[in-house]
């Protein structure tokens, strides 16, 4: 019930194309639903996050849709860059009590140019 | 205002040797949390230290093992390495309620087992 399963694994986008991946969880305490980005040598940077109260949230480019009785969220980069390629992940935790946090697989997304 | 730093950045050990990674989260933060990325297998969690003791662990064995010091750095201690062990490993700090910023991670601790 802890996971949080991601797709696609890599994906391939064209630059200015939309780049959407996706991600489901089992367990309904979920109550923070992170993205993170990464880029090689590095760890993993918060990206935007979303809580089930609300159904999208939107920052700059970036958009979080959320489903809760799909139990489902995904991201979606709007006007993709060269510079957007990375590997991100989502992930889910209860927020509170600094509870750990549950990720996906991880998406390789390649902008070719 | 520092980020979450690790050291080493890189570590090559024997199999069968320790090793010790070591992490300092950013300063106001309390909770600290050791992650294991291994090649094509995502963020695996392994250990959360808060206020110097241990919250909550991770599905891995007893030879990982950490402790979180009284200025709140960490550490994280990997006996009997085994092969398989060779990841990135990486430590995030947060406050103990993560309201806005969630956490934030270090560039990781690149561990190789010979």
């Amino acid at each position: 019930q802890q996971q949080v399963k991601q797709s696609p694994q890599s994906l391939i986008v064209q630059k200015g194309g939309i780049s959407i991946i996706n991600c489901a969880y089992e367990n309904t305490a979920f109550d923070y639903f992170p993205w993170y980005q990464q880029f090689p040598g590095k760890g993993p940077a918060l990206l935007i996050a979303i809580r089930p109260d609300v159904s999208e949230k939107k920052e700059g480019r970036f958009t979080i849709s959320f489903n809760k009785s799909a139990k489902q969220f995904s991201l979606h980069i709007m006007d993709s860059q060269p510079g957007d390629s990375a590997t991100y992940f989502c992930a889910a935790s209860r927020e509170t009590s600094g509870s750990r946090l549950t990720f996906g697989e991880g998406t390789q997304l390649t902008v070719n140019p | 205002e520092a980020g979450v730093t690790q050291s080493p950045t890189h570590l090559i050990k024997t199999r069968g040797q320790q090793a010790t990674l070591r992490c300092s989260p950013i300063s106001g933060h309390t909770s600290v949390y050791w992650y294991q990325q291994a090649l094509g297998l995502g963020l695996q969690f392994l250990l959360w230290y808060d206020e110097g003791e241990e919250r909550n662990r991770g599905n891995f064995p007893p030879r990982f093992s950490g402790r979180q010091f009284p200025n709140y750095s960490s550490e994280l201690n990997v006996n009997a390495l085994e092969l398989e062990d060779s990841a990135l490993y990486l430590c995030a700090s947060s406050l103990i309620v993560v309201l806005a910023g969630g956490y934030t991670f270090g560039s990781g601790t690149r561990l190789t087992v010979v």
